[in-house]
């Protein structure tokens, strides 16, 4: 699996929109992007993945560069239930390889 | 749908103690994962089932730790004898086929604390 990079830490003010980068300048064509997130002391939460087309549900966006070496997982509207570790994994096996994430705090 | 479950979720033993955890997987799904966190560092893979067999088990640190899943359906993890090393927090996660295009959901964790 390619290294990611994120920040140790972002904020966000309610209602707006969070948008947290990663990069991976080593990944592989055949790797996708995963997002998890880790509210308090609860099991990783899935989010959203891509592989080189961007992605919505109805949880978040994805945006990955037309490179593939960075993407953005955007929350439209951030609440105060978002605030959590953000974790971006580029994956080509069947473990996933989690870094120290991004810690995203909304505030009021 | 039920989620990934574990149990228990919370265990305080003693040095030298045995433990098992337990993972019940998402109905259906064949693939069965153990992680864990341990203190201050990040979480690791341990181990990948494919219904009882042992795909890839090049996460586990010693063989203090027996993983088994009989049956292919749920699976119980075991350290024995337990060391202060293996305090953290042990997840289990499914998903229905394998590869990197197969989501991976996660249980709850069960945090073992040894002393």
């Amino acid at each position: 699996d390619a290294k990611t990079t994120q920040p140790p830490s972002m904020d966000c003010a309610e209602g707006r929109a969070a948008n947290l980068p990663c990069n991976h300048s080593t990944i592989s064509g055949n790797e996708y992007v995963y997002w998890y997130r880790q509210i308090h002391s609860q099991g990783p939460q899935y989010i959203i993945h891509g592989l080189k087309n961007n992605e919505t549900n109805e949880m978040a966006s994805l945006i990955i560069t037309e490179d593939r070496k960075s993407s953005t997982l955007i929350l439209p509207h951030a609440t105060l239930r978002d605030t959590a570790v953000y974790y971006c994994i580029a994956r080509n096996n069947n473990d996933m390889r989690f870094g120290a994430g991004t810690r995203l705090t909304v505030k009021p | 749908e039920a989620g990934v479950t574990q149990f228990p979720s919370h265990s305080v033993i003693e040095k030298g103690q045995t433990v098992t955890l337990r993972c019940d997987p998402i109905s259906g799904h064949d693939n069965l994962y153990w992680y864990r966190r341990v203190m201050g560092k990040e979480i690791k893979f341990l181990l990948h089932f494919v219904k009882e067999s042992k795909q890839d088990e090049s996460g586990m640190p010693n063989n203090r730790f027996l993983a088994e899943r009989t049956g292919g359906t749920y699976s119980t993890l075991k350290v024995q004898p337990a060391e202060l090393e293996d305090s953290g927090v042990y997840f289990c996660a499914s998903s229905q086929g394998w590869g990197s295009q197969e989501t991976q959901y996660f249980g709850p964790g069960t945090r073992l604390l040894v002393l």
